[in-house]
């Protein structure tokens, strides 16, 4: 079975900095792309990252390039989001998910249960 | 706001079929195959449909997903109480070079 288990969300002030943890197990991990989507509660999910399975690729959304690095352990099948300079608007619920599929199409089949960051004085 | 338009709600009866649309861009939709996810209180978005009208293993033949231009649709057929929840589409964009998604539908069983 698919597991997807974040951690190390929680309450960082402005300009802070987190690390955000999810470790998979279940599969083989370093075949598959992953990535970070975050949600704010009652509001449409909105992706964040996405890392190649090797590690050798990233790509980031416009209101985190520069802030947030993601990156991977294949050897522990662990993937991370470090977040630097937190500003009140990342807070979310953060998840990571599994990006499946081949041929062009893609979906995102497995999602963690989500781990809270709240940026707030 | 999203990329993705949804209408914020949707509603119908027990065994009524209800309608969710999607719509998008030339650089989204329009040119990607879209993925729809479902979403219980309190829990993490479930993969509903993908590749437009593919249903992963599990989800019932109830749930219809189409595409046409730059726009999609969840059809909901046998409308159920469980199905009262939020519901999400998503795709890739060509142009942003990331993942798009709706901003979602609550679908209330009256």
């Amino acid at each position: 079975e698919v597991q997807l288990v974040e951690s190390g969300g929680g309450l960082v002030q402005p300009g802070g900095s987190l690390r955000l943890s999810c470790a998979a197990s279940g599969f083989t991990f370093n075949k598959y792309w992953m990535n970070w989507v975050r949600q704010v509660p009652g509001k449409g999910p909105v992706w964040v990252s996405r890392i190649h399975s090797d590690g050798s690729t990233t790509s980031y959304a416009d209101s985190v390039r520069g802030l947030f690095t993601i990156s991977r352990d294949n050897a522990k099948n662990i993937l991370y989001l470090q977040m630097d300079s937190l500003r009140p608007e990342d807070t979310a619920v953060y998840y990571c998910a599994r990006e499946a599929g081949g041929w062009g199409n893609y979906n995102f089949d497995n999602w963690g249960q989500g781990t809270l960051v709240t940026v707030s004085s | 706001q999203s990329v993705l338009t949804q209408p914020p709600s949707a509603s119908g009866t027990p065994g009524q079929r209800v309608t969710i649309s999607c719509s998008g861009s030339s650089s989204n939709v329009g040119s990607n195959s879209v993925n729809w996810y479902q979403q219980l209180p309190g829990t993490a978005p479930k993969l509903l449909m993908y590749n437009n009208n593919l249903r992963p293993s599990g989800v019932p033949d109830r749930f219809f997903g189409s595409k046409s231009g730059t726009s999609a649709s969840l059809a909901i057929s046998g409308l159920q109480s469980e199905d009262e929840t939020d519901y999400y589409c998503g795709t890739w964009d060509d142009r942003l070079n990331g993942w798009v998604f709706g901003g979602g539908t609550k679908l209330t069983v009256l």
